[in-house]
């Protein structure tokens, strides 16, 4: 399997685009996960879904933040409009059960926002 | 007050050293704790898992939870340039991953 797939690996944009992020879970897992990672807040649960549902939306900085899971290998995460407080590593992750769930991250996308 | 403080570092050991990363939680009812190992411009990656108090062996590394103290460690014995990295702890109160709350991560670098 060639892991989760997260596209592109680099975005650079303006102040007031739309920028949207992508992700192909590692097939066969049922829940998948958005995470933000900055130097002064390190990795933060931004949603997380289950069986393509969003359950937990709770860590979604603003409206400006939306996600969708139209089915159960692709997820997107937008930014409309983007700001340049959002430039950060953005991380998609997958998981299954094994005694607990186990994480496995995708390589992440450098989103600066000028 | 983070509930999981990690010494963000950084930190520079000889290779073949004994390196020993900490972290400290707030949450008594933390349950499960776990350290990812991070590569510049990589994702996290599951390294070792412990539940509740004691150790966990796996070859080089060494996991420790002392509940009493609420501190976690992991030991990497004979470290290789190989092993410079993040790491980075967490924890949750149980073993589903949305509720994990993760270190802010040390960076590790063993040099050759």
């Amino acid at each position: 399997d060639a892991g989760v797939i997260q596209s592109p690996r680099h975005e650079v944009t303006e102040m007031g685009q739309e920028v949207t992020l992508r992700c192909k879970p590692i097939s066969g897992h049922n829940s998948l996960f958005w995470y933000r990672q900055t130097m002064m807040r390190g990795l933060e649960l931004l949603i997380y879904f289950n069986n393509n549902v969003p359950i937990d939306d709770s860590g979604m900085p603003e409206d400006r933040f939306s996600a969708k899971m139209p089915n159960a290998s692709f997820s997107t995460l937008k930014i409309q409009p983007s700001e340049p407080r959002d430039s950060a590593v953005y991380f998609c992750a997958s998981s299954y059960w094994d005694g607990n769930e186990k994480l496995f991250f995708g390589s992440g996308t450098q989103l600066s926002v000028l | 007050q983070k509930e999981v403080e990690q010494d963000p570092g950084p930190l520079s050991v000889p290779e073949g050293a004994i390196v020993s990363l900490n972290c400290t939680y707030s949450n008594s009812a933390f349950q499960y704790f776990m350290w990812y190992r991070q590569y510049s411009r990589k994702g996290p990656e599951l390294l070792m898992y412990t539940y509740s108090s004691g150790n966990k062996e796996d070859g080089r590394f060494t996991a420790q939870v002392d509940k009493s103290s609420k501190y976690i460690s992991l030991f990497i014995r004979d470290s290789q340039p190989s092993d410079s990295a993040t790491y980075l702890c967490a924890s949750a109160l149980s073993g589903s991953a949305r509720q994990l709350t993760f270190g802010s991560g040390t960076q590790l670098t063993v040099l050759p």
